[in-house]
């Protein structure tokens, strides 16, 4: 079974902080994605990654950087914590460049408030 | 750009009934994929169902099974005889033609009643 996992369940921080979410992912998937999910808007994708030290970014990658240092984990920093930044955070992680047909698979999400 | 509307925030069900959730998109693209995602209370996305722009049938798996109509650039989700564990929210989803990123829509929450 692939297996995405991410760090935290429930996270609390300050504003201004600076924030790691770390994702891990067990099946050597190319592609991982960071999203932000927030009620009515769906999930929206922060950045993606393709590649070790390859990073791309989504549609609201603003107040946020990656890190992908290693195949297998791909890190979401907040440099300067906010409270708009107050969200359930979604990894995830899909295996094959060019084949649309590939499900992603998720990790269990991570629940930050700034406070 | 690609984009996903789901127009229905929340939805009832009467358990063994089946269900339509809906979800139309637009997308330049010629070549796309469709996906349907439930969140159940715990958090995880579990995927459903995939539907392909050339495929010619409907998608179907098990209970589920997606009604794609691409002249009106709907791919909406039928499920049928609900369950009380299909209570949940529902994400329909794009995939663009390089296979890598979704587009979401606003999701939908299905509430089964016994």
């Amino acid at each position: 079974d692939v297996k995405v996992t991410q760090s935290s369940r429930y996270l609390v921080k300050r504003t201004g902080e600076k924030v790691f979410l770390e994702c891990v992912q067990d099946m050597d998937h190319e592609n991982m994605f960071w999203y932000r999910q927030d009620p009515g808007l769906g999930l929206r994708l922060i950045y993606f990654s393709y590649d070790v030290k390859m990073k791309e970014k989504g549609d609201i990658p603003e107040g946020y950087s990656v890190s992908r240092e290693k195949k297998e984990r791909f890190s979401l920093i907040l440099e300067s914590a906010s409270t708009n930044q107050t969200s359930m955070y979604l990894c995830a992680s899909s295996p094959t460049l060019g084949q649309m047909n590939t499900e992603a698979f998720f990790g269990q999400g991570t629940r930050l408030t700034v406070v | 750009a690609q984009k996903i509307t789901q127009t229905q925030p929340g939805m009832f069900v009467q358990e063994k009934e089946a269900v339509t959730l809906d979800c139309t998109y637009d997308t330049s693209d010629q070549s796309y994929g469709l996906f349907w995602y439930k969140q159940p209370s715990s958090g995880e996305m579990i995927f459903l169902i995939y539907q392909g722009s050339y495929d010619e049938q409907n998608a179907t798996e098990g209970r589920y099974s997606l009604n794609f109509q691409k002249a009106r650039k709907s791919a909406n989700l039928v499920i049928s005889a609900s369950q009380l564990g299909d209570s949940a929210m529902y994400f329909c989803a794009m995939g663009d033609n390089a296979g890598n990123m979704l587009t979401f829509g606003g999701g939908t929450r299905l509430m089964v009643k016994p």
